[in-house]
């Protein structure tokens, strides 16, 4: 079956700092795959997607690219702020559900 | 603008007894989704719906009923709680077709169970 497997946590970054969280996948066919931000006591929002290999998805400084090659989707930004703090989520999309990787939470210092 | 409602957002259960979390979509959404989410677990899914009159188990159905009478509801009942189902719950819906478009999630039930 589809699974995603994703970078562990926490991760504590300064504010400035480059931001890598890797994601990789398993799935049969040719999944879509999203990366999900959830603030503090909130719901999960969409932040980036991408729909078929070798597409990026970008969104707020936040960027991931589908490598089919390689089965992963690592999301990436520049320059982290503190307001970037949250837990992400990789996820993979399939006809009828999406799977999601365990979390990793992200906290940037100022 | 609601987008996806849930209610309660807090609920203390005992051992046994049962309760009916609430979801309601005001986007004439056809996909709506039940998760649960938990530490370390990510999120879970429990059972969704393809439009009214349609079910299916998720990944975790054990324990829930759900049942889609209108477009706009998606009720999630658990007929007699257990500890194991202590845990964040997350309704979610979408309206694309075809390849897997954005879910739109509520704010989230957190239940107890005791």
């Amino acid at each position: 079956g589809n699974s995603v497997t994703q970078m562990e946590g926490p991760v504590t970054l300064s504010e400035e700092a480059f931001l890598t969280i890797n994601c990789t996948y398993t799935a049969t066919g040719y999944p879509s795959l999203f990366w999900y931000v959830q603030y503090p006591g909130e719901g999960l929002q969409l932040l980036l997607k991408a729909t078929k290999a070798d597409d990026k998805g970008s969104n707020k400084g936040f960027e991931a690219t589908y490598r089919k090659e390689t089965t992963s989707f690592h999301l990436e930004k520049g320059s982290v702020q503190v307001s970037d703090s949250a837990v992400y989520f990789c996820a993979l999309g399939s006809a009828r559900q999406l799977t999601f990787g365990s979390g990793t939470q992200l906290t940037v210092l100022p | 603008n609601a987008g996806v409602t849930q209610t309660p957002k807090f609920q203390v259960l005992k051992t046994g007894q049962s309760m009916t979390l609430q979801c309601a979509q005001d986007m004439n959404h056809e996909y709506m989704s039940w998760y649960r989410q938990d530490p370390g677990m990510g999120l879970r899914l429990i059972h969704y719906s393809v439009g009214a009159g349609i079910t299916d188990q998720g990944e975790v159905p054990n324990g829930y009923n759900v049942s889609r009478s209108t477009t706009e509801d998606f009720p999630l009942r658990l007929l007699s709680a257990a500890p194991s189902q202590t845990s964040v719950y997350f309704c979610a819906s979408r309206g694309e077709t075809g390849v897997f478009g954005e879910l739109f999630f509520g704010e989230g039930s957190r239940l107890t169970v005791l």
